[in-house]
């Protein structure tokens, strides 16, 4: 069973451009989750979704940023007319069901895939 | 919302030596705390995990230990190795709260 799969691993892009990136959740998982890790810093919640719906997107900027998770295909991180301060590497999880409801299985886990690293020039 | 703090921010040990890194977390409510390892360029890999009905948990040479009257947990490395080298983070959620709140994370340097 492969693990969360992201893509591209890098991604440079220049400021004013718009920058998409993938995630494919583990088989079988209907819940991704986006977080956003800046530089020497700790992951930041961006957006919870299931598919077709956005359930929390709390933690994502009111302007530029939008998230989606259609019913076939991957799900979509969309940064439109980037800045220097997009730069990060952002980090998709999966789970298969509602992460957080509090019980003991190994469901409850969340497992990141492997990133992107988004560049602004 | 949930802060959830971490110390130290880089610790250094000798090979064989114990590391321990502390979180505390403001949230009382909140029931799931797990640790990550992340090696440079890499993802975040979950190491261990305990819940709040638990006060100890161990994997071979990791422990964690949570104090909830206090609000903070701790990670116990011993037997330190140079593979053990990497940023470690910790973490928190509550019941119902489907997103983890991260310190700001250790970097864990040891030394053959």
């Amino acid at each position: 069973n492969a693990g969360v799969m992201q893509n591209p691993r890098h991604l440079v892009r220049r400021r004013g451009q718009e920058a998409r990136l993938r995630c494919s959740p583990m088989k079988g998982h209907s819940h991704v989750y986006w977080y956003r890790q800046l530089p020497e810093e700790g992951l930041k919640f961006m957006v919870y979704l299931q598919k077709e719906n956005i359930i929390d997107e709390s933690g994502m900027p009111k302007e530029r940023f939008s998230a989606e998770f259609p019913k076939e295909g991957p799900s979509i991180l969309r940064i439109q007319q980037v800045v220097r301060g997009d730069s990060a590497a952002y980090f998709c999880a999966s789970s298969p069901r509602m992460f957080g409801t509090g019980s003991e299985s190994a469901n409850e886990k969340l497992f990141f895939g492997s990133g992107t690293q988004l560049s602004v020039l | 919302g949930e802060n959830v703090e971490q110390h130290p921010s880089t610790l250094s040990v000798q090979e064989g030596d114990s590391a321990v890194i502390k979180c505390t977390y403001s949230d009382s409510a909140s029931n799931y705390f797990p640790w990550y390892k992340q090696e440079l360029g890499k993802r975040p890999q979950l190491i261990i995990d305990i819940r709040s009905n638990v006060g100890e948990k161990k994997d071979q040479r990791i422990a964690v230990t949570l104090n909830k009257t206090a609000k903070h947990f701790s990670l116990h490395i011993t037997e330190t190795q140079p593979e053990d080298s990497a940023v470690y983070f910790c973490a928190a959620s509550r019941p119902g709260f489907q997103k983890l709140v991260f310190g700001t994370g250790t970097r864990l340097l040891v030394s053959p």
